[in-house]
């Protein structure tokens, strides 16, 4: 089993639709968990934390379960602009903190 | 003024070249990483230094050989480069070892083994 596993993509949506990712991971002492965004061929950016009361940046929502070690984000009202790679992204500690990435899941949202 | 940059951006080499990518960080933090982003994407971390100090060294071959020569500069050496080590290279800093979760990306050297 992977260590941090995403829904495949990509996601083709319209413009003002809502879309949710969903992420499972499997360390279960993992502490911390974010979302992280990537455009094409650009380097990964933090998107929000995720905390576990679940937490609202705008349009965006992140919701955490550990309890199933599960993990969402939540887009509202889409734009062209939020089409990118979301990578679900784990905070564990072995030794050292380490961030575990997901494989992204793609977002296109067209017109 | 960027964050995290790195050099090349692009590289194209031969099988059994050595080849370096270089790394600096002008936010002041204490900790910087290598990561490797392969052709199926995932990200996954290669090494880790805080304050010049080798902390993380994931299961890389010993071909790749990091350097920090301070804080401000992680630079990765590869040997003997193979077409399995194409990939894109990115390097990140955060402000300390405990924090991983405020790291910035550099943009990424896209590297072409044939």
């Amino acid at each position: 089993r992977k260590e941090v596993e995403q829904d495949p993509g990509p996601f083709n949506v319209p413009e003002g639709a809502t879309v949710a990712f969903n992420c499972t991971y499997s360390n279960s002492a993992s502490q911390s968990f974010f979302w992280y965004r990537q455009d094409c061929r650009k380097e990964p950016k933090l998107l929000m934390s995720v905390y576990s009361s679940g937490n609202e940046d705008g349009r965006f929502t992140a919701q955490l379960n550990r309890a199933s070690q599960y993990i969402s984000l939540l887009i509202r009202d889409s734009k062209l602009s939020d089409s990118a790679t979301y990578l679900c992204v784990v905070n564990g500690y072995s030794g050292y903190s380490t961030l575990t990435f997901g494989k992204g899941t793609m977002l296109l949202v067209s017109p | 003024d960027t964050a995290v940059s790195q050099t090349p951006k692009y590289l194209v080499t031969q099988m059994g070249n050595d080849k370096s990518i270089k790394c600096e960080q002008n936010l002041g933090h204490d900790t910087m990483y290598w990561y490797k982003q392969d052709s199926k994407k995932f990200l996954k971390i290669m090494f880790s230094y805080n304050n010049k100090e080798l902390i993380i060294n994931e299961t890389v071959p010993n071909r790749f050989s990091p350097k920090s020569p301070d804080k401000a500069h992680l630079n990765l050496h590869i040997n003997s480069l193979e077409l399995g080590d194409s990939a894109v290279y990115f390097c990140a800093s955060s402000l300390g070892a405990g924090e991983p979760r405020w790291s910035f990306f550099g943009q990424g050297t896209r590297l072409t083994v044939v």
